[in-house]
């Protein structure tokens, strides 16, 4: 089974540009979050989709911030226009709604987003 | 609200020897409590994770953890560390969905 992927794994960008991450989550997964650790402190939590539907967006910093998950498959994270206080590890995680794991979020390898 | 306290940011430790990190938390209810592992070019990969019943946990790669209620602790243990266990280490509580993090622990294996 493959785990939850994140593209690009590497983004540098100058001040005012916009940039996409996109997520894979594990398939069959219905939920699926986004975190981001800014600077080397804690990792935060940012979103909240179940399949389509945003759950819980009271993590998102302002509305340079878009996240969607069309179809409720993958999900992308639209920065516009980016700031140098953006830059930071954006991580995706997802989580199945039923099962033996239902508890229990599954981190992808995050992508590195660098603002200059 | 909840929140996590890693105390220590960085830990060296010998190859062979023990470790214990530390991880304290608040949560109003009975937490979801999660020790994560991210190595060098890696994601984070789920060590253990604690929701009820036995306080002693036990992880893969060798890795135990302890809920203590009362202490409001869930502090991760290793017997033996392998050079490859250097990597940074993150705790996190919560309930089915939003998580709370500690800022880490990186853990520096000498020969």
């Amino acid at each position: 089974e493959a785990g939850v992927t994140q593209f690009p794994s590497h983004s540098v960008i100058e001040k005012g540009q916009t940039v996409t991450l996109r997520c894979d989550p594990i398939s069959g997964h219905d939920n699926l979050y986004w975190y981001r650790r800014v600077m080397g402190k804690e990792i935060k939590f940012l979103l909240h989709f179940v399949k389509e539907s945003k759950q819980d967006e009271s993590g998102m910093p302002n509305n340079r911030f878009l996240a969607e998950r069309t179809g409720g498959t993958y999900s992308t994270l639209k920065v516009q226009p980016a700031e140098l206080e953006d830059s930071g590890v954006y991580f995706c995680a997802s989580r199945p709604a039923s099962g033996a794991s239902r508890d229990t979020q599954y981190f992808g390898p995050g992508t590195r987003l660098t603002v200059l | 609200a909840q929140s996590v306290t890693q105390p220590d940011i960085h830990i060296t430790v010998s190859e062979g020897a023990s470790l214990e990190l530390r991880c304290n938390y608040s949560y109003g209810a009975t937490p979801y409590l999660f020790w994560y592992v991210q190595s060098p070019g890696q994601g984070l990969q789920l060590l253990l994770k604690y929701f009820s019943g036995d306080t002693l946990v036990q992880g893969i790669k060798g890795f135990e953890a302890e809920f203590k209620r009362s202490q409001s602790s869930f502090n991760l243990r290793k017997p033996s560390v392998h050079w490859s266990d250097a990597a940074e280490y993150f705790c996190a509580v919560g309930g089915v969905h939003k998580l709370s993090f500690g800022a880490g622990t990186t853990v520096t294996v000498r020969a």
